[in-house]
């Protein structure tokens, strides 16, 4: 089982729709969490931190359960721009190695 | 800028021909990565580097070599490129003292025919 788990996609989602996709992590010792975005062809970027509380970024929202150890990425009034690839990113604090879920594809359609 | 530049963007070599690909970071940071993207395995760690002279290995190693001569540096070394090693590089710095974000270059896409 992969350390970190997302569900590849794509997803289609029309414009102006609410989209949303979770990640899952297999080390409850997890404690950093994080969302980045990757454009076709090009780097990763940093989206968003996740924490415990859950956190809003404008129309972005990321949400972690402990419990059930997954964490979640809401994405609100979907714009055309906000087509690519989200990952998922999880550190765990006793050491500094990133680990990178495969990554969860979004297309928006006008 | 603050920024990760990678060299060369673009790379078609053919099997056992040894080649660098260069990384450098101007943020001062202490650690430094190297990634390979393949479609539907997502970001493969292949080494990592905590400061100069300190590399050790990732996920998947084999295959690469790396160095830390100095902070901003990390290149990745292909002693002998074979055909699955045609993949999409990434090379990452971050501030292991501050924020966690990890800054990456904008990507080697290497082809070994």
């Amino acid at each position: 089982r992969k350390e970190v788990e997302q569900d590849p996609g794509p997803f289609n989602v029309p414009e102006g729709a609410t989209v949303a996709f979770n990640c899952t992590y297999s080390n409850s010792a997890s404690q950093s969490f994080f969302w980045y975005r990757q454009d076709c062809r090009k780097e990763p970027k940093l989206l968003m931190s996740v924490y415990s509380s859950g956190n809003e970024d404008g129309r972005f929202t990321a949400q972690l359960n402990r419990a059930s150890q997954y964490i979640s990425l809401l994405i609100r009034d979907s714009k055309l721009s906000d087509s690519a690839t989200y990952l998922c990113v999880v550190k765990k604090d006793s050491n500094y190695q990133l680990i990178w879920g495969a990554g969860t594809k979004l297309i928006i359609k006008p | 800028e603050a920024q990760v530049t990678q060299n060369p963007r673009y790379l078609i070599t053919v099997t056992g021909k040894k080649l660098t690909v260069t990384c450098s970071q101007n943020m001062n940071h202490e650690y430094m990565s190297w990634y390979r993207q393949d479609p539907g395995l997502g970001l493969r760690q292949i080494y990592y580097s905590m400061n100069v002279e300190v590399t050790d290995k990732g996920d998947v190693p084999e295959g690469y070599k790396v160095s830390r001569k100095e902070k901003r540096n990390f290149p990745l070394i292909l002693e002998s490129p074979s055909p699955n090693q045609t993949s999409l590089y990434f090379c990452a710095s971050r501030d292991l003292t501050g924020g966690n974000e990890q800054f990456f270059g904008p990507g080697t896409r290497l082809t070994v025919l």
